[in-house]
């Protein structure tokens, strides 16, 4: 257990509307990442942040933002909802001298 | 581009070996394999990982070819709760520019039955 809490963990939405999904950890460690998962793709990078106010994109970041204003928690924004990304959404972290990443139990979105 | 090819799905017996392979042709010298699984519906797991040596922990197995082409993940005794997708990522590690961030294929599913 890595002390990764996501919420919402289910949430339906309408196209055009804003969302935020946080991810929560307990444990002060500084990479944190979010993954989107959908069939036929496996798991894909979508931002990821190794500090506060230090944020990357990954491989699939258009139409999302991310936020890190402080350590724990990490901040996934999607400003105007698309059914495209109705997705199930995947935090993870990467512990100070690990190398492997502990994910979150995931975020599943709906966008109608 | 994918870095890896694995076999879209596999089986194995309970109880016997899960020999899981992946092919990683144009790995570079720096680049770790890593091994991670995801149990229906739940977050991916880490399994493993190694650079040029063979390797093993509680879980199983990692085998590397030597020139580091190709790898196994073994799992030694499969049982029921084994059935999950496995995924074979190569990746610079925690130190090297990309910061570690994993690029997820499409895995094997892996079945074990009775």
């Amino acid at each position: 257990d890595a002390g990764i809490t996501q919420s919402p963990r289910h949430k339906v939405t309408e196209t055009g509307t804003p969302v935020t999904l946080r991810c929560h950890q307990t444990e002060n460690h500084r990479y944190m990442y979010w993954y989107r998962q959908d069939p036929g793709h496996g798991l894909r990078l979508i931002h990821y942040s190794y500090g506060v106010k230090d944020t990357d994109k990954g491989e699939v970041s258009d139409g999302y933002s991310v936020s890190r204003s402080k350590t724990e928690d990490f901040l996934l924004t999607l400003e105007s909802a698309t059914s495209s990304q109705t997705s199930v959404y995947f935090c993870a972290i990467r512990k100070r001298g690990g190398e492997e990443l502990f994910f979150g139990e995931g975020s599943r979105l709906t966008v109608l | 581009d994918a870095k890896t090819t694995q076999p879209p799905s596999m089986d194995c017996a309970e109880g016997r070996a899960a020999n899981l392979p992946c092919n990683h042709s144009t790995i570079s010298g720096n680049e770790y394999v890593y091994w991670y699984r995801q149990i229906h519906s739940q977050g991916p797991q880490y399994i493993i990982h190694g650079l040029k040596n063979n390797e093993t922990n509680e879980m199983a197995s990692l085998i590397i070819t030597e020139d580091r082409k190709s790898s196994t993940l073994i799992l030694p005794h499969a049982t029921l709760r084994d059935t999950a997708v496995y995924y074979c990522i190569v990746d610079l590690n925690a130190g090297g520019t990309s910061y570690g961030k994993l690029t997820f294929g499409q895995g094997t599913i892996l079945t074990v039955h009775p």
